[in-house]
């Protein structure tokens, strides 16, 4: 199984500054073939389910602001808000989706500072 | 503009059957991957397995023993079945559309419901 793990748990940013997730994989989750990256990350609020954010590790969901950006390649990988608004209040997840079983990481909760 | 609605009971008592059913509105659930995963209160997700409309399935070691899904093309659903559930399976349980372009499959999850709670309770 391909472990992911996220650092750290939690984060505490002021608003309008960059806020930055780490994400790693127990082994690597690019594929050579065509050279992409399998992991995604996703935006969990409060009683809503998971919003698909960034997949192939950098490439940004229709619709999702242009602060949010992903960047990495084989093991480690980052998810930067590079100006934190209120609305980005969440708990945030990377999954691996390069075999099966499909996993996630922890989360890491994201709070106003 | 595609929507995914869980249904099924909220309760459910231990060492019973946990059944819920994946409504697929505003779209076909053909030549598509489908998913359950889940998340226990407070806690991470889970990934349960997946399905295609033609049937063929893929589960999560982990629950593998008591998994399966299966899926109603005629009715546009996809559901779930835990057996012997404890108080370890209460959680929020999401059906999830697996990403797709054209007919290539791209294997993360897209398009989620809403979201279900199940307790496992006596």
């Amino acid at each position: 199984d391909i472990v992911m793990t996220q650092s750290p748990d939690s984060l505490a940013v002021s608003l309008g500054e960059r806020a930055t997730i780490n994400c790693k994989s127990s082994q690597s989750v690019l594929y050579t073939s065509n050279n992409k990256n399998y992991l995604t990350w996703y935006q969990q609020k409060p009683g809503q389910p998971p919003k698909l954010l960034i997949y192939w590790a950098s490439t940004r969901e229709s619709g999702v602001p242009d602060r949010f950006s992903g960047s990495g390649s084989g093991t480690d990988f980052t998810l930067t808000i590079s100006s934190l608004q209120a609305e980005d209040v969440a708990v945030y997840y990377c999954q691996q989706y390069y075999s099966t079983p499909f996993l996630f990481g922890q989360g890491t909760k994201l709070e106003i500072k | 503009q595609v929507q995914l609605q869980e249904s099924g009971p909220g309760l459910v008592k231990p060492s019973e059957t946990l059944s819920l059913t994946c409504t697929v509105s505003g779209g076909s659930i053909s030549s598509i991957y489908w998913s359950w995963i889940r998340q226990p209160p407070g806690k991470g997700l889970e990934w349960i397995g997946y399905i295609y409309y033609s049937g063929s399935t893929n589960y999560n070691p982990s629950l593998k023993s008591r998994v399966t899904i299966s899926v109603d093309t005629s009715k546009n659903q996809f559901s779930l079945k835990l057996s012997s559930v404890t108080a370890a399976d209460t959680a929020v349980y999401y059906c999830a559309r697996i990403a797709y372009y054209g007919s290539e499959t791209y294997w993360y999850f897209d398009l989620w419901g809403r979201g279900t709670l199940v307790t496992v309770s006596s």
